[in-house]
């Protein structure tokens, strides 16, 4: 079945350094995706989304990149800090007005002080 | 200005028993998910519900399971005769409108089954 999936399961980065977190989708009809954190024992907190008619959505500190020409997402991280470190997900609805979020398994980014 | 709210945050069932899940959305959200994680995975989507009705049940399994969104107070996740492999993380969302809204998470109520 189509499903999400990101290309790096851990990501460890210096304090200070920029972080970029991958994701490759595979339903050519979704059209809404959003980037999680979700910290030990808490619930995904929303970061960013983006629709499919933009290629780039900025937030405070963070970047969302979306390429549909070979259906790839990524999430941009400036001055990462230890309070960044937990795990990232990625999720895309199925297609106009879909409700399902899927989600991908996540990438455990962890901050070097 | 409360987020989502799940209780209880952890619940322990034996096997066989009943387990109830509540969620209340954030305020002026009248459309609510659930979605079950195992460890080390992503979410997974079981059932969609708006005021009084099941948009989607979809994802939810066809036995022991049900879930409902009264028109007062919370939304109940039932599990009944709970087994072993019921033990996961349920977590609830809440969006303003259907489709393309980001979903707000609680922080879930962890199940375990002994």
């Amino acid at each position: 079945g189509e499903s999400v999936g990101l290309h790096l399961p851990t990501l460890s980065v210096q304090e200070g350094d920029n972080s970029i977190i991958n994701c490759a989708y595979s339903n050519s009809a979704s059209d809404y995706f959003i980037w999680y954190k979700q910290e030990s024992g808490k619930g995904p907190q929303f970061i960013i989304d983006i629709r499919s008619n933009m290629d780039k959505r900025q937030g405070q500190r963070v970047t969302v990149l979306l390429n549909k020409t070979v259906k790839h997402l990524s999430l941009q991280i400036a001055a990462t800090q230890p309070g960044d470190s937990a795990v990232y997900f990625c999720a895309e609805n199925s297609g106009a007005g879909s409700y399902q979020l899927t989600f991908g398994k996540g990438t455990k980014l962890s901050v070097i002080p | 200005n409360a987020g989502v709210m799940q209780n209880p945050r952890h619940l322990v069932r034996r096997r066989g028993q009943e387990a109830r899940l509540r969620c209340s959305p954030m305020k002026g959200h009248s459309h609510v998910y659930w979605y079950r994680q195992l460890p080390e995975e992503g979410l997974k989507f079981m059932v969609y519900l708006q005021k009084e009705n099941i948009i989607d049940e979809s994802g939810m399994p066809k036995e022991r399971f049900s879930a409902e969104f009264p028109k007062e107070g919370p939304s109940i996740l039932r599990i009944q005769q709970v087994v072993r492999g019921d033990s996961a993380a349920y977590f609830c969302a809440s969006s303003m409108a259907r489709g393309n809204q980001p979903q707000h998470f609680g922080d879930g109520t962890r199940l375990s089954i002994l």
